[in-house]
């Protein structure tokens, strides 16, 4: 089994739609929870940064953290062609000294 | 993810041949991290230094991987006598201070091995 597992879609919606991405993982230890962003051939990019379990809003997202059931949520209100990436969970806590990544989920957004 | 400098962005190496990755972290980070991302496949992590010292490099093969972040200069990723099977996307990252530790850490855009 994988420490992470995340959908990797491809995952396709309507512009202005809410989007929901979802990981899972099975290590209790992991307290720090990150999503990134891919645009192709481009770096990671830091989106959302949360700690242990609750919610987090910054703009058109939201972190969610149920460390209960071991999953976590990035939402993505008003959906934009921009939003259109690769986006992957990360996570890190414990006596892990780095980040362990989920495999990412393709988001197309169609305008 | 500016800040974190890589090049070459770009590398074609035919195999058998040497590639070297170059990676200069944020300014004030001194915690560098590799992964490496193949066609469809999540980041994987490769190998965690910090200035002079390797702390863990349990992702990295055990043969041709090597890594280096020396006193002065950028950390290098070494690969030896490629072969097709390392053609990825390499990427490196950096953080003020050792994770948790309430830190996550910024990527560079990466280099692009195609070894023919």
């Amino acid at each position: 089994q994988k420490e992470v597992e995340q959908d990797p879609g491809p995952l396709s919606v309507p512009e202005g739609a809410i989007v929901s991405l979802n990981c899972t993982y099975s290590n209790s230890a992991f307290q720090y929870f990150m999503w990134y962003r891919q645009y192709s051939r481009k770096g990671p990019e830091l989106l959302m940064y949360t700690y242990s379990s609750g919610n987090k809003e910054d703009g058109r997202f939201t972190a969610q953290v149920d460390k209960s059931s071991k999953y976590i949520s990035l939402f993505i209100r008003d959906s934009q062609p921009s939003d259109s990436a690769t986006y992957l969970c990360a996570m890190v806590g414990g006596a892990t000294n780095k980040l362990i990544f989920g495999t990412g989920t393709l988001l197309a957004v169609q305008p | 993810n500016a800040g974190v400098m890589q090049n070459p962005r770009h590398l074609v190496r035919r195999r058998g041949q040497e590639a070297r990755l170059r990676c200069s972290p944020m300014k004030g980070h001194s915690h560098v991290y590799w992964y490496r991302q193949l066609p469809e496949e999540g980041l994987k992590f490769m190998v965690y230094l910090q200035k002079e010292n390797i702390i863990d490099e349990s992702g990295m093969p055990k043969e041709r991987f090597s890594a280096e972040f020396p006193k002065e200069g950028p950390s290098i990723l070494r690969i030896q006598q490629v072969v097709r099977g390392d053609s990825a996307a390499y990427f490196c990252a950096s953080s003020p201070r050792e994770l948790p530790a309430g830190n996550t850490i910024y990527f560079g855009e990466g280099s692009w091995l195609t070894v023919v």
